[in-house]
């Protein structure tokens, strides 16, 4: 059965501070590694990441995924409290649904 | 800005009543899914469409969860005689291709069985 784990579960860092959020995944087939930002509402997408090694960025977050050892981080520098969020990331193979796993729940304090 | 949209954003039913959730999805999108979240955890797949097709329906619970999307556009979810289990957050997500790549989702409808 697919499934994706991450970690941690929650963390709280205060502003300025430097976060790293973990996912690992086994997705047979695997193809795509997606992040998401989802706050009260609907999850935004932040990245699709295909290939190993090649880091997105996108302001002050950044990701990289690594298919031989099978887990992507998500960095976040200079952390402020609208970063706030539970992180999801989910895994694809191209022809059957993601699979996200239960997401890290960022606080960040003043 | 044309997102994906939800309706009923807050829904209350009770026990045994059926409900229908709505979903709009971007212009041009030919995939669309629904999925489950239940508090504290992430989206869990309920079903698929490609175009009016629904390709994949192995995530709905049982056979009180229907989905259809007759015209390829719109969709809607009716889960018949509701039970509290049910209650969850509903999330419609839509993809420009294929089911891997990035989903935007809408705003959600929080369904709360009394």
């Amino acid at each position: 059965e697919d499934k994706v784990v991450q970690s941690p579960l929650s963390l709280v860092v205060h502003e300025g501070d430097t976060v790293t959020l973990n996912c690992s995944y086994e997705v047979t087939n695997f193809r795509s590694l997606l992040w998401y930002k989802q706050e009260k509402k609907a999850p935004t997408f932040l990245f699709m990441l295909t290939s190993s090694g090649i880091e997105k960025k996108s302001g002050r977050l950044s990701s990289i995924l690594d298919k031989k050892e099978l887990f992507s981080i998500l960095n976040i520098t200079a952390t402020q409290t609208g970063d706030s969020a539970v992180y999801l990331c989910a895994g694809g193979s191209g022809n059957t649904p993601l699979v996200f796993g239960k997401g890290t729940r960022l606080s960040v304090i003043a | 800005g044309a997102g994906v949209s939800q309706s009923p954003r807050y829904k209350v039913a009770k026990r045994g009543q059926d409900v229908a959730l709505r979903c709009d999805p971007i212009s041009g999108h030919v995939s669309l899914f629904w999925y489950q979240q239940a508090l504290g955890q992430g989206p869990e797949f309920l079903t698929y469409f490609q175009n009016e097709a629904q390709l994949d329906k192995s995530g709905l619970p049982s056979d009180r969860f229907f989905a259809e999307r007759p015209e390829g556009s719109v969709s809607t979810l009716k889960i018949q005689r509701t039970q509290q289990e049910d209650s969850a957050v509903y999330l419609c997500a839509s993809s420009p291709r294929q089911v891997a790549y990035e989903q935007y989702f809408g705003p959600g409808t929080r369904l709360t069985v009394t």
